[in-house]
Parts: structure tokens; sequence; C-alpha cells
């Protein structure tokens, strides 16, 4: 199976600051799916951000944008001019394209805190 | 737009006791997942249904049944619960397509005592 490692158990950062999410995983796939989520204290799993890993090009939604680095099998996301509401859990997630049940594989989640 | 609905929100059990927790989405997919949450280990796949008809174990099924009738049901039964069966559990669907993402419901936090 997939492994998705996220190193950062916690991380913080200022208010307006910027903030890099690191998420490594290991395959031997070609054709696969890279997916940040996050979990604020609602509980609630929202997803922040896709990306295919055939396109070379960085997947940016809004102020969200991630660094994939195919050969190093790195997927970090970036969260710029950080917001009280960006405080959550942040999950990296790694789908298949040709297991059974196309399944998602999730690292541990980072924990990140904005500071006022 | 209902998306993925899981009942109960909350439950406390009973050590031995069964419950059968709910989840049903609206959004016509095929591909329906159950995952436990605990502290500090990510989301672990319990069971998974790639359509109607058919499941399949996840990575800790033990304690676990699933039964899939129709698209939109999926529920999930606890049968004598154990306290290492105190979680969050999420309910979880998808299109079968590589680059559909999971749509979760939003969890039931179940106590064991």
């Amino acid at each position: 199976a997939q492994t998705v490692t996220q190193s950062q158990p916690e991380m913080s950062v200022q208010e307006a600051e910027t903030v890099t999410l690191s998420c490594t995983y290991d395959t031997s796939e070609s054709d696969y799916y890279l997916f940040w989520y996050k979990q604020p204290p609602s509980r609630q799993m929202i997803l922040v951000i896709r990306q295919e890993a055939y396109k070379q090009q960085n997947a940016t939604e809004n102020r969200f944008s991630v660094n994939f680095q195919k050969a190093a099998k790195s997927f970090s996301l970036k969260i710029s001019d950080s917001q009280l509401g960006d405080a959550a859990m942040y999950f990296c997630a790694y789908r298949s394209a040709i297991n059974t049940g196309n399944q998602f594989y999730f690292g541990t989640g980072t924990s990140l805190t904005v500071i006022p | 737009n209902a998306g993925v609905t899981q009942t109960p929100k909350f439950r406390i059990l009973k050590i031995g006791q069964s419950m059968t927790l709910q989840c049903a989405q609206d959004m016509n997919h095929n591909y329906m997942y159950w995952y436990r949450q605990d502290p500090g280990m990510g989301l672990k796949l319990i069971y998974y249904s790639v359509g109607a008809g058919i499941t399949d174990k996840g990575e800790v099924p033990n304690g676990y049944n699933v039964s899939r009738s129709t698209t939109e049901d999926f529920p999930l039964r606890l049968e004598l619960a154990a306290p290492s069966q105190t979680s969050v559990y999420f309910c979880a669907s998808s299109h079968g397509q590589i680059n559909s993402p999971l749509h979760f419901g939003n969890g039931t936090r179940l106590t064991v005592t």
C-alpha cells in the first residue's frame, strides 16, 4: 500500500504571513492524484486543492498553492496571507488510479495554528 | 444539496452493545468508504464499496461489518463494541474517476465505556 507522510505534527504562522506544510508519499505508480484536505474544529473535512500527477503545473486555489515535485514524491501546501480561519488540521491524501476501489491514503495530519 | 449524511453525530455505547452508523449520499457516487480517525493517526480505512452489492475490507475491518444494498446507503455495523472502537467515524463517497475527491459526512463521535 502507498504511504503518505506528513512530518510536521504541528505548525504555527502569524496572521497575514505565509506557511508551507510538507507531504511526501511513496509509490511506484505513475498515474495518481494528490489532495489536501482541511479539517477545522467543526470536524468537517473540506477539500482544499488537488493535483494530477501528469500535470507539471502546480495547482492554485486563491491563497492556496502546491509545490509538486514528482521525482522527489513531494507535495507541499503553501498558504499565503494566512487568516484566522485557516487554523485547522490539514491532511494530505493520495489516490491511486489502478488499485481496487481507487483507495485514498491519508497522512497523519498537520495541526496549523494561526497567531493573531 | 445534502451530499453525504451521517447519523448519529454522537453516541455512547457500553462494552458489548451493538449499533449501526448510518450513511447516505445523494450524488449517485458508486464508491463509498468508512474511515475511523484516531488522534494523531490520520484516517484509517475500515471498509469500502465500489457499487451496490459489492463491499471489501480496508485496513482495519475487525469488529465491523457493512452492507451496500443500494447506491445511496452504506451502513456500518459495530458488533460487541469494545473500548478500542472509541473514535470518530467518517463516511465518504466519490465518483470512480481518479480526479474525483472524497466527499465526507460530518462524522460520528463514538465512545465505548
